[in-house]
């Protein structure tokens, strides 16, 4: 079966420091994969998707990258982070024309 | 315009009770989901319904497509359907997959 797992769970991180989240979807080849913010309150917004190696797409400009170096690894990244990118992080994953599947996220917090 | 709507945005039940939650969107779809997250952040697919009615256990769900509506019924509710329920789309005009949310109905249910 397919698992996807999301690291670290919980991240505190001063303003101007750098970011790495990252992303591992297994049981599934050549998925979809997707980076999603939910800030405060309650809607998720699409960040970054991703169709296969090293293709990336945003959805709206802002203060993070993303890339893809393995078929089912997703990272998220800044170089330098701003209070607004405060927030709960979610990668997910969907193979063919199917539902998606979330992971369980990583809350940040930019102090 | 608003592309997907929930409501009602709040709901409060006495455990035992039944409920309806509705999912308005704006245009075609190729993809519709159900989810409800839990007080960890968790994301949990219920549904993914695109059109039709599919049932499982307590929860229901049905999607009119071309009235462009989803429902999501709950009955006999538990405390443990407590959360945020969300509904997600990916309208026919996107590719890859990439879902549009709601901001999401807010279920609590008093024992």
């Amino acid at each position: 079966s397919q698992t996807i797992h999301q690291w670290p769970a919980t991240l505190v991180q001063p303003v101007g420091s750098p970011l790495s989240l990252e992303c591992t979807v297994e049981g599934t080849s050549n998925p979809n994969l997707y980076w999603y913010r939910q800030a405060a309150g309650r809607g998720l917004q699409l960040l970054f998707y991703s169709v296969g190696i090293g293709q990336i797409s945003s959805e709206v400009p802002q203060n993070l990258s993303a890339s893809r170096p393995q078929d089912r690894q997703f990272i998220l990244s800044s170089k330098k982070l701003l209070l607004s990118d405060s927030g709960f992080y979610l990668c997910a994953w969907r193979s063919g024309r199917t539902e998606q599947y979330f992971g369980p996220g990583t809350r940040l917090t930019v102090t | 315009g608003i592309q997907v709507e929930q409501s009602p945005p709040d709901l409060i039940l006495q455990e035992g009770a039944n409920s309806t939650l509705r999912c308005n969107f704006s245009d075609s779809v190729n993809n519709l989901q159900w989810f409800h997250q839990n007080p960890w952040g968790q994301l949990i697919n219920l549904f993914y319904i695109p059109s039709g009615t599919k049932q499982n256990g307590r929860l229901s769900a049905t999607t009119v497509a071309t009235e462009r509506y989803s429902l999501l019924y709950i009955s006999s509710s538990q405390t443990t359907d407590s959360g945020v329920y969300f509904c997600a789309v990916e309208f026919s005009w996107r590719s890859q997959g990439n879902l549009i949310f709601g901001k999401g109905t807010k279920l609590s249910v008093k024992p």
